[in-house]
């Protein structure tokens, strides 16, 4: 089955702690992307890609780090430097780099803090 | 001025009913309008798209943009239980999508 595999489903981080979501896609889409779901709030995007070892800052970057070393994998560190990590993430993909008019989810990892 | 603005809700409706969801937008240079249905703590899955102005339709589901007065809605139509979800407005222009805050709907059986 195609689609998107987010891991793990619940997540909790101490302070002080960097914790790791992980995001695979086999649909072969070359533009991936983060975002943070908070209660009320849109989606608001953290980092995309567009092409492997290629990475753009969205709208809240701060206190969190991708990397793209493969088509297939874009994970995402919460560093200590997020002060309010708590929230849900969902990571993306679309066929293109650009007006994604199609967006393709995974299932989530909802961070807590302990 | 938020670039998409939606009724949190809840919304709920007796099964069988239709269901009008609507927002409104602010960056009239987006071309894309999307609607997203999310079940709890799943992640959201592409209803319906669809390009500028006009109407689409898919089964019970209905797309409308009206690009002269920036909004969006929603139309389902003979509402199910199954339908019972958040569902999230979106547009979209080169590489940033904006989405709405969701409203989370109710059908009851």
């Amino acid at each position: 089955d195609g689609g998107i595999t987010q891991s793990p489903k619940y997540l909790f981080r101490k302070e002080g702690q960097n914790v790791t979501l992980s995001c695979e896609q086999n649909l072969n889409h070359d533009a991936m992307y983060w975002y943070r779901q908070d209660p009320g709030q849109g989606l608001r995007l953290i980092y995309y890609s567009q092409i492997v070892n290629d990475f753009q800052k969205g709208d809240i970057a701060e206190g969190y780090s991708v990397s793209r070393e493969k088509k297939e994998s874009f994970p995402l560190t919460v560093t200590s430097a997020q002060k309010n990590p708590t929230a849900f993430y969902l990571c993306a993909s679309g066929p293109r780099g650009q007006l994604n008019e199609k967006l393709f989810f995974g299932s989530g990892t909802q961070l807590s803090v302990l | 001025q938020k670039e998409v603005e939606q009724d949190p809700g809840p919304l709920s409706v007796p099964e069988g009913a239709i269901v009008s969801l609507n927002c409104t937008y602010s960056n009239s240079a987006f071309q894309y309008f999307m609607w997203y249905r999310q079940y709890s703590r799943k992640g959201p899955e592409l209803l319906m798209y669809t390009y500028s102005s006009g109407n689409k339709e898919d089964g019970r589901f209905t797309a409308q943009v009206d690009k002269s007065s920036k909004y969006i809605s929603l139309f389902i139509r003979d509402s199910q239980p199954s339908d019972s979800a958040t569902y999230l407005c979106a547009y979209t222009g080169g590489f940033k999508t904006i989405f709405g805050a969701g409203t989370r709907l109710f059908v009851k059986a």
